[in-house]
């Protein structure tokens, strides 16, 4: 069964650094997502994007977030320069369409920022 | 008031016990509601969604929509251990890209 994978599995980083998280996307989707969770606590959206743009973005992805699709099959979330409050659960899911479709979740890349 | 509200605290359910879980939603035009599994330490698992009101049965899963009174609620039939997980409701929001989810219930079914 198609899945939606990610890298990697852990990152630590020192503040200051910046770090690219990966995923891949499963294949026949067009709507990608990141998602973001600190450690007890719920899950927030950070970006959708689709058509190689963001269509949407929370008050959370400020300047120091980007995402970019370098490839036909990759898709990436850039953090120029980690905070602390960086440090969570990093989630990429996709979709087949935008709209009441479902998000598949991957398995997600915790980031620690020390 | 939060978009997406799961208010209960960890519910403890006999194995074979039926766990029932609700989620109250704050925007009436919402259309499409999901529930996700959530082990510890491991991504949300889609479970179960639901667009029209009233009842979707899945395998000894049911989830049951009320928009008038903006709740959506996932019963769990028999029960098993496999099941004591995290169960979060999620709410499409935005324009229909964004996934508003709530804090989560814990289950614990107890052998």
């Amino acid at each position: 069964e198609p899945e939606v994978t990610q890298t990697p599995s852990h990152q630590v980083t020192q503040m200051g650094q910046e770090v690219i998280l990966r995923c891949v996307p499963i294949s026949n989707h067009l709507y990608f997502y990141w998602y973001r969770q600190i450690l007890g606590q719920k899950v927030e959206f950070l970006v959708s994007f689709y058509n190689n743009e963001i269509s949407e973005k929370s008050e959370i992805f400020d300047d120091q977030f980007s995402v970019e699709r370098p490839d036909g099959s990759n898709f990436t979330l850039k953090i120029r320069s980690t905070k602390l409050e960086d440090s969570a659960m990093y989630f990429c899911a996709s979709s087949v369409g935008g709209g009441p479709y479902e998000q598949y979740f991957g398995p997600g890349t915790r980031l620690t920022v020390t | 008031q939060k978009e997406v509200e799961q208010n209960s605290g960890p519910l403890s359910v006999p194995e074979g016990a039926i766990a029932s879980l609700n989620c109250t939603y704050s925007d009436r035009g919402s259309q499409s509601f999901f529930w996700y599994r959530q082990y510890s330490g491991k991504s949300p698992e889609l479970i179960m969604f639901i667009y029209s009101n009233g009842d979707k049965e899945d395998g000894r899963f049911t989830a049951q929509l009320n928009k008038a009174s903006q709740y959506v609620s996932l019963l769990i039939r028999d029960s098993q251990p496999s099941d004591s997980a995290t169960y979060l409701c999620a709410v499409l929001r935005g324009g229909n890209n964004r996934l508003a989810f709530g804090k989560g219930n814990q289950v614990v079914v107890i052998p």
